[in-house]
Order: structure tokens, then C-alpha cells, then sequence
């Protein structure tokens, strides 16, 4: 299963874009790519997906490099409760569609 | 309401005792699983069910069990527990047939356990 890494932590100043790196070099072609925050120790909250095109919701959007080996995950206008840890993760689709979670990058927007 | 719940929140217990947690969802889904949580870690997934007659094993299942009462219950014990099984337990949900398919995982507010 191919790994992420990211950041231990990032500042961001309220009302910019934050934008949050992650770097999974070892991807193979039917990885997805999945981006979770959790906010204090509450349950972890789903914000986007994507395998090879940019995707956009009503949160974020994800930019994935043409080589998929490197991603990035934009909140373009934080807030104070953007103040959060973010995972980035990465599922084979396979027969246990198991998530493999590093440790994240701790997201703090300040005033 | 919450949509997935977890009882307890929080529980002290003492090395070698059994103790069950417990995951509820009115969410109708099918899929349900069980994660850890280590201070300044990621979750690493117990067991996952995709129906009542379906129960596997995750990364590290070793020293837990589990029952899928019905498609709405989930619950996760640990037959005799030790110290290194402190940790933060989530309980999950998925929908194939949903927005994100099986690309979104709901998640209960967890359950903090401390074994002494």
C-alpha cells in the first residue's frame, strides 16, 4: 500500500487560502486519494477525493500533480473552525477497502 | 441526533477485565467499522462488517472481538484488556449506494478508554 507524507503542522492567517501539501510518491494508477480532518479528538470528517483530476466541492478542492505522486488540498477562505488536523490518505480498491492513515498535518488558522 | 453513536464516551477499567463497546447508526447503512487512535497518530482500523453475516479483520485485531447485532449495531470488546490498548475507538459507517459511495466514511464521536 502506498504512503503519505505531510507537514507535522502549517499556520494560516484567517481569510486566506490555506494550502495543504502531501506527498505520496509511491501511488500506484488505482490508489484514490482522500482527504479527512479531524477537529479536537472528535470523529474524523470526510472533505474530498479524487485519483487523477483536480475535483472541487463546497469545502476544498484537490490538485493532483500529473504524475499522481504529489497533492495538494486548498481551503480558500479559512476560518477560526478550520482549525484542524488533516489526513491525507490513501486506498487501494481492492476486496478490504481499508484506509491507511499517517499522522497528519496539524492546520492552524489565526487571526 | 447523531447518526452514528458510541457508548460510553469515556471508561476506566482495570488490566484483565472485559469490557464492550458499543456503536449504534441510524444512518441505514451497511458498512460499519472499528478504529484506534494513538496519541499523535493516525487511526488504524480493528475489524469492519459490510453486513450482519460479515465481519473481517482490520490491521491490528489481535486482542479484540466483535458482534454486528444487527445491520444498525456494531460492537467491539476486548476480552481481557491491557494497558497498551489506552486509546481513543471510533466506530464508522459507508453507504456504497451514497454520494461518495464507498469513498466516505461517517464517524461516531469516539470513545476515550483508559486501561490502569
Amino acid at each position: 500500500d502506498a504512503k503519505t507524507t505531510q507537514p507535522t503542522s502549517m499556520d494560516c492567517a484567517e481569510g486566506r487560502a490555506a494550502n495543504l501539501p502531501c506527498n505520496h510518491s509511491t501511488i500506484s494508477g488505482n490508489e484514490y486519494v482522500y482527504w479527512y480532518r479531524q477537529i479536537h479528538s472528535q470523529g474524523p470528517q470526510y472533505i474530498i477525493h479524487g485519483l487523477k483530476n483536480n475535483e472541487t466541492n463546497e469545502m476544498a478542492s484537490l490538485i493532483i500533480t500529473e504524475d499522481r505522486k504529489s497533492s495538494t488540498l486548498i481551503l480558500p477562505h479559512a476560518t477560526l473552525r478550520d482549525t484542524a488536523v488533516y489526513y491525507c490518505i490513501v486506498r487501494v480498491e481492492g476486496s478490504n477497502y481499508q484506509l491507511i492513515w499517517g499522522a497528519g498535518t496539524k492546520l492552524i488558522i489565526k487571526p | 441526533d447523531a447518526d452514528v453513536t458510541q457508548t460510553p464516551r469515556n471508561r476506566i477499567t482495570k488490566t484483565g477485565k472485559r469490557i464492550m463497546l458499543e456503536c449504534s447508526q441510524t444512518k441505514g447503512h451497511d458498512r460499519m467499522y472499528w478504529y484506534r487512535q494513538d496519541p499523535g497518530l493516525g487511526l488504524r482500523l480493528i475489524y469492519y462488517s459490510f453486513d450482519v453475516k460479515d465481519i473481517n479483520k482490520g490491521e491490528i485485531s489481535d486482542g479484540y472481538s466483535v458482534s454486528r447485532q444487527a445491520q444498525a449495531k456494531f460492537s467491539l470488546s476486548l476480552e481481557s484488556a491491557i494497558p497498551n490498548q489506552t486509546a481513543l475507538y471510533f466506530c464508522a459507517t459507508s453507504d456504497p449506494s451514497g454520494t461518495h459511495g464507498i469513498h466516505e466514511q461517517y464517524f461516531g464521536p469516539g470513545t476515550r478508554l483508559t486501561v490502569t
